[in-house]
């Protein structure tokens, strides 16, 4: 079984521009959650995905979006960068809501110059 | 806020020794507690997870013990081996949220 892919593995942009991120997560797996980790802070929640709808959403500026399609891939989009959107974009799916398990694609490592 | 705290930024164990990397929460509500593994270039990797009903999971080499009262969680891997060298994260959740708050991780380093 394939694992979560994400595109592209690396990018770089300039400040004010915008950038979409891609997910394709495991066959099956209907809940696509997007983190962004940076060095020091951890792994933060950006959003949560089920059956195209949004269900959660973490403490991110509105420049952060996504959403999700029926096939439940999933995009990610950040407006107007800033240096600090650098970071590594993991996305993760799970097919069992209550377990909390993740799982993850190896990341898109964004760097805003 | 830091919700999810792992104080230890690394650690560094000889090979055989066991490993304790610990994790502390503050929020009431997380009933639901996983460690993850990441190695540099790839996404975290699930290790193991324990819920609030429980104060231990085992799974070979790695076992999770959970304090509630203390609101404290410990990954013990024992014995430790090179490929155990990694950045482990803590994550806490409740039941049935996707949303997984995690800690900023320790770096784990097995001396051969």
């Amino acid at each position: 079984k394939a694992g979560v892919t994400q595109t592209p593995r690396y990018l770089i942009k300039t400040r004010g521009q915008q950038v979409t991120l891609s997910c394709s997560p495991i066959s099956g797996h209907r809940s696509v959650s997007w983190y962004q980790q940076t060095p020091g802070q951890g792994l933060q929640f950006l959003f949560e995905y089920f059956s195209e709808t949004q269900r959660n959403k973490g403490n991110f500026p509105g420049r952060f979006s996504g959403r999700q399609f029926s096939n439940s891939r999933s995009e990610m989009n950040v407006s107007t960068l800033e240096l600090g959107d650098s970071a590594l974009y993991l996305c993760a799916s799970s097919y069992n809501r209550d377990t909390g398990e993740l799982f993850f694609g190896e990341g898109s490592r964004l760097t805003v110059l | 806020d830091q919700q999810v705290k792992q104080n230890s930024p690394s650690l560094s164990v000889q090979e055989g020794r066991i490993s304790i990397l610990n994790c502390d929460y503050t929020n009431s509500m997380f009933d639901y507690f996983l460690w993850y593994k990441k190695y540099p270039a790839e996404g975290p990797t699930f290790l193991i997870s324990i819920s609030s009903i429980k104060d231990k999971n085992e799974d070979g080499r790695f076992t999770v013990f959970l304090n509630k009262s203390a609101k404290h969680l410990s990954l013990h891997i024992v014995p430790s081996q090179p490929g155990d060298s990694a950045v482990y994260f803590c994550a806490a959740t409740s039941f049935g949220n996707e949303k997984l708050t995690f800690g900023t991780g320790t770096r784990l380093t097995i001396i051969p």
